[in-house]
């Protein structure tokens, strides 16, 4: 069945410094999602990439599609506190799975000021 | 501010009582879901309600009894929990079941 990898698992970040965290889906993807959640909270949206190669920016923060829909990255720039929280990549199969949304195991983030 | 809102925020039972958790939309939404999440682990998928159908049911045991009462309401029946089965479940929707999800608050879980 389809698997989503993420990494890196853990963070540590410098209040100001940049950083990546990768997904990779063992199978094509339809679209990848990604969604924010802060300790104690819940999952929140952040973007949808559909197409191949797709790259969206938010501010501060990068999203990239593979070329093969297979793989996803997030580049925070000049991090913030406010940027604490787990990221979770979120990958969308084909239509006869529409619903399963397949998460990564998520990027706990964690900013030193 | 989230816009599915989910009762109760927190909920301790004995493994022999029956309770029920609620989730409620009103985005017009055509699709909902029941998540489990344990500490320090993605959401795990349970349940999908598509046009309040169930599409999609992870093979999850008999003791978690969804029901889709309407097109805004979400429930999730509880009987006779395992201590294992204490946890985050949260609730979301979204347009179509291909499209983004938005959570609710979650409800937190304990098994006596």
């Amino acid at each position: 069945g389809q698997q989503v990898m993420q990494i890196p698992q853990y963070q540590h970040v410098q209040e100001g410094e940049d950083f990546t965290t990768y997904c990779n889906s063992s199978t094509t993807l339809s679209n990848i999602q990604w969604y924010k959640q802060r300790p104690g909270g819940h999952p929140v949206f952040l973007i949808q990439l559909v197409k191949s190669g797709e790259v969206k920016k938010q501010k501060r923060l990068t999203f990239q599609f593979g070329e093969a829909k297979k793989n996803s990255s997030l580049h925070i720039t000049a991090t913030q506190t406010t940027d604490v929280g787990t990221y979770f990549c979120a990958g969308l199969g084909t239509t006869d799975s529409w619903g399963k949304l397949q998460f990564g195991a998520g990027t706990q983030v964690v900013v030193t000021p | 501010d989230t816009e599915v809102t989910q009762t109760p925020k927190h909920l301790v039972m004995g493994m022999t009582n029956k309770k029920s958790l609620k989730c409620e939309q009103h985005m017009g939404h055509r699709a909902m879901y029941w998540y489990k999440q344990k500490a320090k682990k993605p959401p795990e998928l349970m349940f999908v309600y598509s046009y309040e159908k169930l599409s999609i049911n992870e093979s999850v045991p008999s003791r978690f009894s969804p029901e889709c009462p309407n097109s805004s309401l979400l429930n999730l029946h509880l009987h006779a929990l395992q201590p294992e089965d204490s946890a985050l479940y949260l609730c979301a929707s979204s347009q179509d079941s291909n499209q983004p999800q938005h959570f609710g608050d979650g409800t937190r879980l304990s098994i006596l």
